[in-house]
């Protein structure tokens, strides 16, 4: 993987259910996997930031997992909520240049009340 | 604390026109980073600075694009010339600089070329 690949694009769900997107990302010379939450009209706001293989995050009803070896991080939301809707981002940086972060498209998440 | 802020927040223009859009960073961010992001595409890098000094513009797409920082804080992206393909998002971000590097976004300020 060459790029940081985002599925899926487009998530639709019912206030209660739990969801989940993944992040693929080169896994050769990597440094960090970064998760950000962007709500329309708002600045884009840091969930995660991981970097090491196996780490695991955790706020509130979201939570976040890094697999370096294979390249891909899971993004889970327990029990959706309408304010959980929003595009959610991720990006890594690799050791040969952490200033540049590499992003994925998004998931763009809608949650029905 | 304040966080990152952008003026304006929307610009409308004519193409061949001129813009200047603004990025205040945190107080005490020694990196700053410009990305634009275009409809249903994920942000997409400009310019980074270290400092006042602009360490990597690879990301700037030609000649008419341009960023300064002249005192290591604030910084100003101006476009030249501007045409309809440069309407976007552009974002700032600001970060501590440290190795992990988390950055900072503000709101953005969204710019459309007509």
């Amino acid at each position: 993987i060459l790029n940081v690949e985002q599925s899926p694009q487009s998530l639709h769900v019912q206030e209660g259910d739990s969801t989940n997107f993944t992040c693929s990302f080169p896994s050769s010379n990597f440094y960090a996997l970064h998760w950000y939450r962007w709500e329309t009209a708002k600045s884009p706001e840091a969930l995660f930031v991981m970097t090491l293989n196996g780490d695991e995050k955790k706020k509130g009803r979201i939570s976040a997992t890094l697999n370096t070896k294979e390249g891909y991080s899971y993004l889970y939301i327990k029990g959706s909520q309408p304010e959980d809707s929003a595009t959610y981002l991720c990006a890594s940086n690799n050791a040969g240049n952490n200033r540049k972060l590499i992003w994925g498209l998004g998931t763009s998440l809608a949650v029905n009340p | 604390g304040a966080g990152v802020s952008q003026t304006p927040s929307n610009k409308v223009t004519e193409k061949g026109k001129y813009v200047e859009l603004r990025c205040d960073p945190i107080s005490g961010h020694t990196a700053l980073y410009w990305y634009r992001q275009s409809l249903g595409q994920g942000p997409e890098f400009l310019i980074y600075f270290q400092g006042t000094g602009a360490a990597d513009d690879s990301g700037l797409p030609n000649d008419r694009f341009f960023a300064v920082r002249p005192e290591g804080s604030v910084s100003t992206l101006k476009i030249q010339r501007t045409e309809r393909g440069d309407s976007a998002v552009y974002l700032c971000a600001s970060s501590s600089g440290d190795r992990v590097n988390e950055q900072f976004f503000g709101p953005g300020t969204r710019l459309t070329v007509l």
